[in-house]
């Protein structure tokens, strides 16, 4: 079964550095998110992204945040200059097109990236 | 966006049939009920996704009532390996220029036991 992969499984960095987070979608889908969950709390909205297009944001998409598809198959959020509460797992998810009207294609997540900030 | 209430945790033993019910009174016409399922340090898994009556797949069943304000998600015989976080959410249909998001709530704990 096709599924999202997400790379690295686990990122170490330095407050103030970038970070890069990788996300290779399931192969035939056009609608791609960015989720985290902070350890303990609740999986939180960060972007939604179509048509190399931001389609919404959360507020917690703030200008540190970019997200980028520079090929035809990945999917990168960056983290410009990282801070202590970006320590989180960071979750990708894609979508595919609807088959039909009235109907819908739920999301499909990868297992992660845990990104620590030291 | 619809809210859900589904308890915090649930407790059952191996083999027996589980069924973790929802409750999303302001559900909108178009918006469709979806279940997941979170391991530790792993993503949430998609199990199931209804819009209204019964929905069956491999793992899990769905029963959607007339008035779609609640929902149960049944999982047959379950294993020591369905110990995990399940999640009910609704809407997440794209409308327009928006692509649709998920709304995450603490989910239901569900331990079973040998």
């Amino acid at each position: 079964e096709p599924e999202v992969t997400q790379t690295p499984s686990h990122q170490v960095t330095q407050m103030g550095q970038e970070v890069i987070l990788r996300c290779v979608p399931i192969s035939n889908h056009l609608y791609f998110y960015w989720y985290r969950q902070i350890l303990g709390q609740k999986v939180e909205f960060l972007v939604s992204f179509y048509n190399n297009e931001i389609s919404e944001k959360s507020e917690i998409f703030d200008d540190q945040f970019s997200v980028e598809r520079p090929d035809g198959s990945n999917f990168t959020l960056k983290i410009r200059s990282t801070k202590l509460e970006d320590s989180a797992m960071y979750f990708c998810a894609s979508r595919g097109r609807a088959a039909r009207v009235n109907s819908n294609q739920p999301q499909h997540f990868g297992d992660g990236t845990r990104l620590s900030i030291l | 966006l619809a809210k859900t209430t589904q308890p915090i945790s649930m407790d059952s033993y191996e083999g027996q049939e589980v069924n973790i019910t929802c409750s999303h009174n302001n559900i909108a016409t178009n918006d469709y009920i979806t279940w997941y399922q979170q391991f530790p340090s792993q993503g949430p898994r998609f199990i199931i996704q209804g819009y209204k009556t019964k929905v069956t797949n491999e793992v899990a069943s769905l029963f959607i009532p007339a008035d779609r304000k609640s929902s149960t998600l049944s999982l047959p015989r379950v294993s020591l390996s369905d110990t995990a976080v399940y999640y009910c959410l609704v809407g997440d249909v794209p409308r327009g220029s928006t692509l649709g998001r998920l709304y995450f709530g603490r989910g239901t704990q569900l331990t079973v036991w040998p």
